[in-house]
C-alpha cells in the first residue's frame, strides 16, 4: 500500500501562472516531507522541505504548504517558467537510524510549462 | 567530479550474468543509499549505510548484494537477475540529520538496468 501519493501524473501550466503539485500521505508518524524535482536523463534534485510542524515554507518561487489534519501537502510554483519542466516527487521521511532517513517517495508528477 | 556519480549508465545483461553497479559521492558525506525505480512505480530504497555500516535493507532479493568499502564508494553487485529487475537504480547520500533538520538526499543521474 502507497504511503505518499500523487494523484496527478501530470500538470500543463502557462509560463507566468501558478503550478499547484498536489501529494497526499497516510503515516501520520513521517516528520519532514520533501520535493524533489527530476530532468530526463538526470538524478532528482532536492528543492523543498518543510517540518511536519511547520504549514508553511517558502524559498523564492517555491512555497511548500502542509495540511497535517487532511494529511495532505502541495508545492506552489510562482511564476512557472519554461525551465520548470521537469517530473515532481513528494517524499516523507521517518528515521532507520540515528542519523539517517528513510524517503518514501510518491510516483511523480510530470510539469509541462508551456509559453 | 563534483556531487554524485553514478557508472556505468546503461547496462544489458543476460540472468547468467554478475555485473556491478558502482557509485561515488564527492560531497563529505556520512551515509550512501540504494534506491530501484520501476516503470510506473515510486523510488523505492533498497539499501542504507551509515559510516559504511548496513542499516536498512529494505526486503531485497539475495541476487543484489551491496558493498561499501568506506563512506564515498558503494556498489551493487548483480547476479542470476530476473528480467523483471530492469528497472533505474539510482544512489544518494546524506550528511546525516545535524540537529535535528531534515536530511537532504543527493542523487547520482542512475544507471538504466536491463535484464535479458
Amino acid at each position: 500500500d502507497q504511503q505518499v501519493k500523487q494523484n496527478s501524473p501530470s500538470l500543463s501550466v502557462q509560463e507566468g501562472r501558478i503550478s499547484i503539485l498536489n501529494c497526499d500521505y497516510t503515516n501520520s508518524m513521517f516528520d519532514y516531507f520533501l520535493w524533489y524535482k527530476k530532468y530526463p536523463a538526470e538524478g532528482p534534485t532536492f528543492l523543498i522541505s518543510i517540518s511536519s510542524i511547520k504549514d508553511k515554507n517558502e524559498d523564492g518561487r517555491f512555497t511548500v504548504f502542509l495540511n497535517k489534519s487532511a494529511k495532505h501537502l502541495s508545492l506552489h510554483i510562482v511564476p512557472s517558467q519554461p525551465g520548470d519542466s521537469a517530473v515532481y516527487f513528494c517524499a516523507a521521511s521517518t528515521h532507520v537510524s540515528y542519523n539517517t532517513d528513510k524517503l518514501i517517495f510518491g510516483t511523480g508528477t510530470r510539469l509541462q510549462v508551456f509559453p | 567530479e563534483t556531487g554524485v556519480t553514478q557508472t556505468p549508465r546503461h547496462l544489458v545483461m543476460g540472468m547468467t550474468n554478475k555485473k556491478s553497479l558502482k557509485c561515488e559521492q564527492h560531497l563529505g558525506h556520512n551515509a550512501m543509499y540504494w534506491y530501484k525505480q520501476s516503470a510506473k512505480k515510486p523510488l523505492e530504497l533498497m539499501f542504507v549505510y551509515n559510516f559504511k555500516e548496513q542499516t536498512e535493507n529494505n526486503s531485497v532479493p539475495s541476487r543484489f548484494s551491496p558493498e561499501c568499502p568506506n563512506s564515498s564508494h558503494l556498489f551493487l553487485h548483480l547476479h542470476t537477475l530476473q528480467p523483471e529487475d530492469s528497472a533505474l537504480y539510482l544512489c544518494a547520500s546524506s550528511q546525516g540529520r545535524l540537529g535535528g533538520s531534515v536530511d537532504e538526499q543527493y542523487f547520482g543521474p542512475g544507471t538504466r538496468l536491463t535484464v535479458t
